[in-house]
């Protein structure tokens, strides 16, 4: 069974641009998150999505936005890109959005901002 | 505010020796605990998870202790090994649906 999919890997972009993160899920999970990892700050919750609607985002400016497509895949948007935004940023799943699931992450998606 | 924090950042054991890496979580209503291993250049890999109707679980070569009243979580790894070494997180699970809280992690470094 493949595991959550991240792509790419690594991706550079400068001050103001507009980064897009792309994720595949587990098959047959549905539920979709997204999580930052700063140097020093720990895994920070950003969005989850499932059945194609956002359903929970974390402490994040409006600039990280994301949709869920009907295959159960996901995108990370972010705007405006500042340097605090360099991070890797890592996607999960799980079989459904009720609780007491682990959630199964993939490899993630290292951003650097110059 | 939300918090799910480690005691000890930086563990150092020795090969074949156990391990245990504590938790402290703040939120009581949380329900449902994960502890992950992360290697350098990979994402989280689940470990064991434990549901807070029980106090005990044990895994292949770890063990999960949950204690509510003075809501701490410890993962124990017995017969440690080189391949052990990594950052373990510990995570909880809120009332507020899919959003994990993770500790800041504890790197494990094992000695051969």
């Amino acid at each position: 069974e493949a595991g959550v999919t991240q792509s790419p890997t690594h991706l550079i972009k400068t001050r103001g641009q507009q980064a897009t993160l792309r994720c595949s899920p587990i098959s047959g999970h549905t539920s979709v998150y997204w999580y930052q990892q700063a140097l020093g700050l720990g895994l920070q919750f950003l969005l989850w999505y499932d059945e194609g609607e956002e359903r929970n985002r974390g402490n994040f400016p409006p600039r990280f936005s994301g949709r869920q497509f009907p295959n159960y895949s996901s995108e990370l948007n972010v705007n405006a890109l500042e340097l605090e935004d360099s991070a890797l940023y890592l996607c999960a799943s799980s079989p459904w959005r009720g609780g007491n699931q682990p959630q199964h992450f993939g490899d993630g998606t290292r951003l650097s901002i110059l | 505010g939300e918090s799910v924090g480690l005691h000890l950042p930086t563990l150092s054991v020795q090969e074949g020796d156990n391990s245990i890496i504590n938790c402290a979580y703040s939120n009581s209503a949380s329900d449902y605990f994960i502890w992950y291993k992360q290697e350098s250049g990979k994402g989280p890999q689940f470990i064991i998870d434990i549901r807070s109707n029980m106090d005990k679980r044990q895994g292949q070569r770890v063990t999960v202790l949950l204690n509510k009243t003075v809501k701490h979580l410890s993962l124990q790894i017995a017969a440690t090994q080189p391949g052990d070494s990594a950052v373990y997180f510990c995570a909880e699970n809120t009332s507020q649906g899919g959003k994990l809280i993770f500790g800041q992690g504890t790197e494990l470094s094992v000695k051969p």
